[in-house]
């Protein structure tokens, strides 16, 4: 079954660490996205890939890094810049202007 | 990046009672989608509107792209204890920044039996 599959899906760090969070897709979508959930909140944009090799800002990349070396992964870090790292995070692919499909999420608490 | 207006915040109805929830903007949108999400999951796909005036029906689902592109609204018929969950809608400016969409804050449905 083709799918988005993001892992793990809680994560426990302690403040100061860097972590990375991985995201994988077997759907052959050219674009893939991050986007972090805050209780009571919409979905925000971190980064976006459009292509292999190639990445941009979304509306909150601050205290974030992203790599795009295969077309099916996307992996996030979230570093130890990041002020407020405690959220749901969430990955979306899309290929040829489709809406965005959603792996399940990783939890991940900093404390 | 500016959030849609999404309303209500909450929704606490009976089985079999009709759900409408809607979106709004300051800024003209090209496309509008609504997501259900289940906690701990991510967002599935309800409904895709394309047109200004497109009103689109997917089983007990219906969303409307509203005629000045600045909003939109989704009604859910006849609910079921299945329908629970958190609705959001999002919208896409333009087809230059595909993906890159704005999301309303999310209605939380809660049906009783």
């Amino acid at each position: 079954d083709g799918g988005i599959t993001q892992s793990p899906k809680y994560l426990f760090r302690k403040e100061g660490q860097n972590v990375t969070l991985s995201c994988e897709q077997n759907l052959n979508h050219d674009a893939m996205y991050w986007y972090r959930q805050d209780p009571g909140q919409g979905l925000r944009l971190i980064y976006y890939s459009q292509i292999v090799n190639d990445f941009q800002k979304g509306d909150i990349a601050e205290g974030y890094s992203v790599s795009r070396e295969k077309k099916e992964s996307f992996p996030l870090t979230v570093t130890s810049a990041q002020k407020n790292p405690t959220a749901f995070y969430l990955c979306a692919s899309s290929i040829n202007a489709s809406p965005l499909h959603f792996g399940n999420g990783t939890r991940l608490t900093v404390t | 990046g500016q959030q849609l207006n999404q309303s209500p915040q909450s929704m606490f109805i009976q089985e079999g009672e009709d759900v409408s929830m809607n979106c709004t903007s300051s800024s003209i949108f090209n496309t509008w989608l609504w997501y259900k999400q289940d906690p701990g999951e991510g967002p599935v796909l309800l409904i895709a509107l394309y047109k200004a005036g497109e009103l689109t029906s997917n089983g007990r689902l219906t969303a409307q792209f509203g005629i000045t592109r600045k909003d939109s609204f989704l009604n859910i018929s006849a609910s079921i204890p299945s329908d629970v969950g958190i609705y959001f809608c999002a919208g896409q400016r333009d087809t230059d920044s595909w993906g890159k969409l704005q999301f309303g804050a999310g209605t939380q449905v809660v049906v009783t039996p």
